[in-house]
């Protein structure tokens, strides 16, 4: 089975400082990892994916995230926080037995809040 | 292009009574999933349909919730009677055949069930 683990359910950071919210998953086989994020009453949108090709991903925003299988971890990164960096971030893992979304399982979400 | 689109954002309604949740996938999806997340905690899956046909409902929570997708088009999900634990945020996300990963969420419906 799957399980994906977030550090923290909320983050705070000053603006301009480094981001970093913890991922780490479970997975019996390879996996598909992800981060989502949520901008108040709006739905969900991929940030970035991990799907075997570079362990470093790059995502829209400024956003980046390292595979490290060893460390069983996606953690996600950005340099410098902006104001509207603030929302909540999912990561969520899938293996890939197939090809079907149920296979997403979701962490808790980290709320991060950009102070100015 | 139009993205998922959900109806109602906000429901509230009181125990026993019946409320109806839609979506609308993007045009051209035949994946449609629902998923739920519960009282801030992680987001669960509960069904998938391709077309109108249900691929996999294992994650519905019990038989007061049903599901539907007329002809392979919109959703609805059905809570009837309406419990206490079924509040959340019900989110719905679509895909075309072929492109697992390419998830587009709606921003969800929140449930209040008082």
């Amino acid at each position: 089975a799957q399980s994906v683990t977030q550090l923290g359910s909320h983050v705070s950071v000053s603006e301009g400082a480094l981001v970093l919210l913890r991922c780490n998953y479970s997975s019996s086989v390879p996996p598909y990892l992800f981060w989502y994020v949520q901008y108040p009453n709006q739905g969900l949108q991929l940030l970035l994916k991990y799907t075997s090709a570079a362990t470093l991903v790059k995502g829209i925003n400024g956003f980046e995230a390292e595979f490290k299988k060893s460390e069983t971890s996606f953690h996600l990164t950005k340099p410098s926080a902006h104001m509207s960096d603030a929302a909540e971030y999912f990561c969520a893992v899938s293996d890939r037995r197939d090809n079907y979304g149920q296979n997403f399982v979701f962490g808790p979400g980290t709320r991060l809040s950009v102070l100015p | 292009e139009a993205g998922v689109t959900q109806f109602p954002s906000h429901s509230v309604i009181e125990k026993g009574q019946t409320v109806t949740l839609r979506c609308d996938p993007i045009s051209g999806h035949d994946n449609l999933y629902w998923y739920r997340r519960v009282m801030g905690k992680e987001i669960k899956f509960l069904l998938h349909f391709v077309k109108e046909s249900k691929q996999d409902e294992s994650g519905m929570p019990n038989n007061r919730f049903l599901a539907e997708r007329t002809g392979g088009t919109y959703s609805t999900l059905k809570v009837q009677p309406a419990e206490l634990e079924d509040s959340g945020v019900y989110f719905c996300a679509s895909s075309q055949s072929g492109v697992r990963e390419k998830l587009f969420f709606g921003s969800g419906t929140q449930l209040s069930v008082l």
